[in-house]
């Protein structure tokens, strides 16, 4: 199975900081990488996928980059309505696994 | 409005056995593939299985965690997708949310629901 290995598992930061997550896989797997944000009782949300773009509606604040082994989400300039968990995922071949989650809470 | 609804989680004791529900609505359901993802208390997402659509020939993929143990069906003509879940144990405890599949450059899932508690305890 693949595993992702997402950095840092949590981070505090402020309103208008720049914010990078990063991820890693056990092995090489090109693009097949998404990243989703998620609130507390609420749906998941797609935010990137296959590693660099942008999902339609989601703020252009938000970017993914990587292939291969690694990859990273970026945060431009961190809102109030940013703080969130943010997983990535691989879609590579299955079990499909997603990273531990990184925390994103207000500094 | 283009969602999915989860309903029939609850509390179950070990070994026993519930049916989760999907509900889809706004988009036409049997196009997709649909998988099931969940999420234990306090911990991160973890995938569980998928269905194909019809022509892919409605085939599954499962987890090892609850390979032989759960069963993922759809009924196209009601637009729902069915978690059958057996055998039961506490670390299956979870909110689990449906998610709808899409493919562009690769597999990923654009549209979630909201979720549904269970609860494996006696």
């Amino acid at each position: 199975d693949v595993q992702m290995t997402q950095s840092p598992p949590s981070l505090s930061a402020s309103i208008g900081d720049r914010v990078t997550i990063t991820c890693r896989a056990s092995q090489s797997i090109s693009t097949h990488l998404h990243w989703y944000q998620h609130k507390p009782g609420k749906a998941p949300k797609l935010l990137i996928y296959a590693a660099s773009s942008l999902q339609s509606g989601v703020p252009s604040r938000f970017s993914g980059s990587g292939s291969g082994t690694d990859f990273t989400l970026t945060i431009s300039s961190l809102q109030p309505e940013d703080f969130a968990t943010y997983y990535c995922q691989h879609s590579y071949n299955t079990p499909r696994t997603f990273g531990q989650g990184t925390k994103v809470e207000i500094k | 409005e283009v969602q999915l609804v989860e309903s029939g989680g609850g509390l179950v004791q070990p070994g026993g056995s519930l049916r989760l529900s999907c509900a889809a609505s706004g988009f036409t359901f049997s196009d997709h593939y649909m998988d099931w993802v969940r999420q234990a208390p306090g911990k991160g997402l973890e995938w569980v299985g998928r269905t194909r659509n019809k022509a892919n020939g409605y085939t599954t993929e499962y987890a090892p965690s609850v390979k032989d143990r759960f069963t993922i069906s759809r009924d196209d003509s009601k637009d729902s997708l069915y978690l059958q879940m057996n055998s039961l144990k506490t670390e299956d405890t979870a909110v689990y949310y449906c998610a709808r599949g899409q493919q562009s450059h690769s597999w990923y899932f654009d549209l979630w629901g909201r979720g549904t508690l269970v609860t494996v305890s006696s």
